[in-house]
């Protein structure tokens, strides 16, 4: 299987601040790369597709970039409706694999 | 808007086996795949498997010996079995849509949770 790891797995910020959350492929994954957001208590939500698409509806202060091994999600401005976990996802194989998940708290 | 809803029941003993259902309303099943997903309390998330509506199947290879899915189209449902629970079976369940292309999930259930114990 394709190993997903994110980096950090928590992280504290604050309103206002720009975020960086990292994802590597174990091996090369072109832009097949989605990136999710969850809350506790709720289903996984949509952010980014393809590595540097945005799902509709989703804010512009959250961008995705990277292809082959190594993926970045950012968001620019964090708001206060942005703590939550985040997941990689990667669908080069058909037996998907997710990132272990980042933590954003507030600080 | 395509709403996807579990259900199913939300205790199962071990050994037996764990069944669930995916509602599909507000669009068409056909032509999508369809995943499962869980997620136990406080982990990340694993890929169960996909279907498409033609029937045709994909599953997690650390699974694949203990998961059957299906597909009605008629009932725009589609539905998981996973057999010889234990308790590392405990998880809230999620049934999703796929997009086909980017392999994304672009609408979730809003999860099931199931219990494996006696």
């Amino acid at each position: 299987d394709i190993q997903m790891t994110q980096s950090p797995s928590s992280l504290s910020a604050s309103v206002g601040d720009r975020v960086t959350i990292t994802c590597r492929a174990s091996q090369s994954i072109s832009s097949y790369l989605n990136w999710y957001q969850q809350k506790p208590g709720k289903a996984p939500k949509l952010l980014i597709y393809a590595a540097s698409s945005l799902q509709s509806g989703v804010p512009s202060r959250f961008s995705g970039s990277g292809s082959g091994t190594d993926f970045t999600l950012t968001i620019s401005s964090l708001q206060p409706e942005d703590f939550a976990t985040y997941y990689c996802q990667q669908s080069y194989s058909t037996w998907c694999t997710f990132g272990q998940g980042t933590k954003l708290e507030i600080k | 808007q395509v709403q996807l809803q579990e259900s199913g029941p939300g205790l199962v003993k071990p050994s037996e086996t764990l069944s669930l259902t995916c509602t599909v309303s507000g669009g068409s099943i056909s032509s999508y795949y369809w995943s499962w997903i869980r997620q136990p309390a406080g982990k990340g998330l694993e890929w169960i498997g996909r279907i498409y509506t033609s029937g045709s199947t994909n599953y997690n290879p650390s699974l694949k010996s203990r998961v059957t899915m299906s597909v009605d189209t008629s009932k725009n449902q589609f539905s998981l079995k996973l057999s010889s629970v234990t308790a590392a079976d405990t998880a809230v369940y999620y049934c999703a849509r796929v997009v086909a292309v980017a392999g994304n999930f672009d609408y979730w259930g809003q999860g099931t949770l199931v219990t494996v114990s006696s």
